[in-house]
């Protein structure tokens, strides 16, 4: 049964203070890797996808990175702002539907 | 480009009744696909859509059924209503649901009382 992990559960941070969020996989045939950002009662805001080991991307204070294993979310430089549940999600194997891991919940205190 | 839209935001309930949600996908896209979010199981696939088609189901009861219309707006329907059915639903949409992004709506947020 494909598995999705996602750690810390819970992250608090002051702004400024770099950190990363891990999640990490047990698949055959990774199609791709998406995280999602997720505010308070709102559906989840599309982030990154990535597709293949090495793989990185950027944006803004935030960046991906993709191994085969597992994938980091980097927040750089944090502001309140950034305050949220991020959510990875993994499509796999003949499977197009992703799963989702349990989240991330990121609070920046000022 | 408009975003994924849902209707209603939000809904109450009792137990026993039946409700639907609608959802309006980007437009272009052709896949819609419903999630069940709930703080104890995070997120959950209900069912999938395209052209019309119920192309993947989750593990969920037959109360949970859905349709998709010709212009690939979705609806959901579930049937007797119960008190573990109280969640935020969920639609996504993506051009063809196969190696897309999906992109979410805001959600409707049902509580059954």
């Amino acid at each position: 049964e494909d598995q999705v992990t996602q750690s810390p559960e819970a992250l608090r941070l002051q702004e400024g203070e770099s950190s990363s969020l891990n999640c990490s996989y047990t698949v055959s045939g990774l199609r791709g890797l998406f995280w999602y950002r997720q505010d308070p009662g709102k559906g989840p805001e599309f982030l990154f996808t990535l597709y293949s080991a090495g793989e990185e991307k950027e944006k803004e204070r935030l960046k991906a990175t993709l191994t085969k294993k597992e994938s980091f979310l980097h927040i750089t430089a944090p502001k309140p702002e950034d305050s949220a549940t991020y959510l990875c999600a993994v499509q796999a194997g003949g499977s197009y539907i992703p799963t989702f891991g349990r989240g991330t919940s990121l609070i920046v205190h000022p | 480009k408009a975003g994924v839209t849902q209707t209603p935001r939000y809904l109450i309930k009792t137990r026993g009744q039946q409700v639907t949600l609608s959802c309006s996908p980007i437009s272009g896209h052709r896949s819609v696909s419903w999630y069940q979010q709930t703080p104890g199981q995070g997120l959950q696939f209900l069912f999938e859509y395209f052209s019309e088609t119920q192309r993947n189901k989750g593990n969920f009861p037959g109360r949970f059924s859905g349709r998709q219309f010709s212009n690939s707006r979705s609806e959901m329907n579930v049937s007797t209503l119960e008190l573990g059915d109280s969640a935020l639903y969920l639609c996504a949409s993506s051009t063809s649901g196969r190696e897309d992004t999906q992109y979410f709506g805001p959600g409707t947020r049902l509580t059954v009382l």
